[in-house]
């Protein structure tokens, strides 16, 4: 079945601007997570959506806000973007009903912040 | 907090050498430990997992034991091959938030022949 699929995957933003970014999760899979990348603090959780419900969220301020839709397809919004917003954005989806922690990933949407 | 902390890379090792990646945590409570990897140009994909003390994760040939008395889940593996280059992330979640994962830095392996 098809994977997690995460569009852009490349953009350029300037500073001061909004992005949104897409994520389909794998075919019956109610949650969806999201994870951001970068190389001096890895991968930090942002949020986790299950069922149009965010479960769990990150230490992360207000500017990165997400949701999800009833098809279970998500997406994730930064406002105001500032230079350090500039990472690989993974999103991963699991069942959601008895969770193992064990998460599909997407290959991510790189942003890059001018 | 919760956290991880995992050997630093690259490791570089050639064909059929023993492979040992250090990870060690700090978690409060029984946290779940996971060994994830990423081969180049694709997502994260889990590699093993343990749920308990004592629990041994096994897949594809790696193994990690979850140590709660060292606080370590160190992946291993016999005999390395070319196609096990790729980057590994160990990674906890607590039991309340299983999908709310926190991984260490990553280490780079890369196998020669």
């Amino acid at each position: 079945k098809a994977g997690v699929t995460q569009t852009p995957r490349y953009l350029i933003k300037t500073r001061g601007q909004q992005v949104t970014l897409s994520c389909s999760p794998i075919s019956g899979h109610r949650s969806v997570s999201w994870y951001q990348q970068t190389p001096g603090q890895g991968l930090q959780f942002l949020f986790e959506y299950f069922s149009e419900t965010q479960r769990n969220k990150g230490n992360f301020p207000g500017r990165f806000s997400g949701r999800q839709f009833s098809n279970s397809r998500s997406e994730m919004n930064v406002s105001t973007l500032e230079l350090g917003d500039s990472a690989l954005y993974l999103c991963a989806s699991s069942s959601g009903q008895t969770d193992t922690g064990e998460l599909f990933f997407g290959e991510g949407s790189r942003l890059t912040v001018l | 907090g919760n956290s991880v902390t995992q050997m630093e890379g690259p490791v570089t090792l050639s064909e059929e050498a023993f492979l040992t990646i250090n990870c060690t945590y700090t978690a409060t409570g029984y946290p779940s430990l996971f060994w994830y990897v990423q081969y180049p140009g694709e997502g994260l994909q889990l590699l093993l997992k343990a749920t308990k003390a004592d629990d041994k994760g096994s897949n594809k040939g790696f193994e990690a034991t979850y140590r709660k008395e060292t606080t370590s889940f160190h992946l291993e593996k016999g005999s390395v091959q070319v196609s096990d280059s790729a980057v590994y992330f160990c990674a906890l979640s607590d039991r309340g938030a299983t999908n709310k994962l926190i991984f260490g830095t990553g280490t780079l392996l890369a196998v020669q022949p």
